[in-house]
């Protein structure tokens, strides 16, 4: 089955430093993943969409200038947390599905592990 | 924006007893899906259906859909302590293939 690795699982950071984060494809190729936020007990936002090649495309209220998004190839996205700053610390997960969707047209997620970043 | 609602937000129900999730959602969707989350992880597919299938089966699984009333529910039947996590449904809009979760009901499963 499909696999999605997230790495690294967990970083803490100093505050005003930058975080990476990489989410791979293992095993297919992924033209596009997503990048959720989620906060303890709460719900998954989806933070952007980042497309193989091109720009990310963020949601409302994500400040693209914060969240850095890069997808250089099919089996690579990754967000780096630019200057973070305490009230960044969170749950980052990412996610994809295979490159085009089923004959079914569903876009069934695979996801990352997810990643804590706690910011000091 | 997220568009799902779930209900309860958590339950707590004894091993071997059911138990039912609802999700409610807004806007017309294409197929709608539930994901499980334990503790700390990432979400794993549990089950799909499609705007055009009112109820389906797999294994303890069964989701039903209703589209009148744009909602759905999940029963979990004859539950385990390993079923204990926290479950989403997900709406498929054709947004770009974007998912958007519901707030999600935390399920503990007493042995």
């Amino acid at each position: 089955g499909a696999v999605v690795s997230q790495h690294p699982s967990w970083v803490i950071c100093k505050s005003g430093t930058s975080v990476k984060i990489e989410c791979r494809s293992l095993d297919f190729q992924a033209t596009t993943m997503f990048w959720y936020r989620q906060f303890p007990k709460q719900s998954l936002m989806l933070m952007a969409t980042s497309n193989e090649g091109s720009k990310a495309t963020y949601e409302q209220g994500v400040e693209k200038d914060k969240f850095l998004i890069n997808h250089a190839s099919l089996t690579l996205s990754t967000l780096t947390v630019t200057s973070a700053h305490p009230e960044d610390s969170s749950f980052y997960i990412c996610s994809a599905t295979p490159s085009g969707r089923g004959f079914s047209g569903a876009n069934v997620l695979t996801f990352g592990a997810g990643s804590r970043l706690t910011v000091l | 924006s997220q568009q799902g609602e779930e209900d309860p937000q958590a339950l707590s129900i004894q091993e071997g007893e059911n138990a039912t999730m609802n999700c409610s959602y807004k806007t017309s969707i294409n197929n709608l899906q539930w994901y499980r989350q334990n503790s700390g992880r990432g979400l794993v597919h549990l089950i799909l259906i499609r705007s055009n299938e009112r109820e389906k089966h797999s294994g303890r699984l069964r989701v039903t859909l209703d589209t009148s009333k744009k909602s759905s529910s999940l029963l979990i039947t004859a539950s385990r302590a390993a079923d204990t996590a926290s479950y989403f449904c997900a709406t498929d809009a054709w947004q770009g293939g974007k998912l958007i979760f519901g707030q999600g009901t935390e399920l503990s499963v007493k042995p």
